[in-house]
């Protein structure tokens, strides 16, 4: 089955504690892509990668790391945490770009304390 | 004045009614995406326009570039329908940047 995954889905955190949010995708899709939502505010694209080794950041990359070692992999880094990055997230993947249909993942949900 | 506006925010229908959500942006883009959020979170993509109009079973979206706007239409709406749509723009300055319209939450009542 085509699909995109998450891990954690779920993740209750301390400031400054390191963390990283899985994703993998079994479609040999190029484009990858991190987007958080907040209420009121949508979702709002953190990073994207075009290829492997290829990232790029989007409108909220502050506090976020991400690399793409393995076409199919797509991690989320969140070296020191903040409870401004407590939010709903994201990823997601197309076949090249942004101008294909999007297959997103189920979303984890991080809170920062 | 964000980028991306969706009208209306809210919207309750009662089942069979015809639904229209509208998104208007204000950047050049290259192709739209209209997509669906369950309550329970999820998102699955509906369509992907860059020109014209596409159907899909009671689902209808139509985009005109040179307005600068798209509709999503639901023809005979289901309790089912209820969820949040969401418009999204790919800029046409780069391929791999979407921008969020914030989403039309729909209700559709029996």
């Amino acid at each position: 089955e085509a699909q995109v995954t998450q891990n954690p889905r779920y993740l209750i955190t301390v400031t400054g504690k390191k963390l990283t949010v899985t994703c993998s995708q079994n479609m040999n899709h190029e484009y990858m892509s991190w987007y958080r939502q907040d209420p009121g505010l949508g979702l709002r694209q953190i990073y994207y990668s075009m290829n492997v080794e290829v990232t790029d950041k989007g409108d909220v990359p502050e506090g976020y790391k991400v690399s793409r070692k393995e076409k199919r992999n797509f991690p989320l880094i969140l070296e020191s945490p903040s409870p401004n990055q407590t939010s709903l997230y994201f990823c997601a993947s197309s076949f090249v770009s942004g101008g294909y249909e999007q297959y997103f993942g189920p979303g984890t949900r991080l809170t920062v304390t | 004045k964000n980028e991306v506006e969706q009208s209306p925010q809210n919207l309750t229908a009662q089942e069979g009614e015809f639904i229209t959500i509208n998104c208007s942006y204000s950047v050049g883009i290259s192709a739209l995406h209209w997509l669906q959020q369950h309550p329970g979170g999820g998102i699955v993509s509906l369509f992907m326009l860059s020109s014209g109009k596409k159907k899909h079973g009671r689902l209808i979206a139509t985009i005109n570039i040179q307005e600068k706007h798209s509709s999503l239409h639901i023809t005979a709406s289901h309790p089912r329908d209820s969820a949040v749509y969401i418009c999204a723009v790919v800029n046409s300055g780069t391929a791999s940047k979407l921008t969020f319209g914030t989403g039309t939450r729909l209700q559709v009542t029996l």
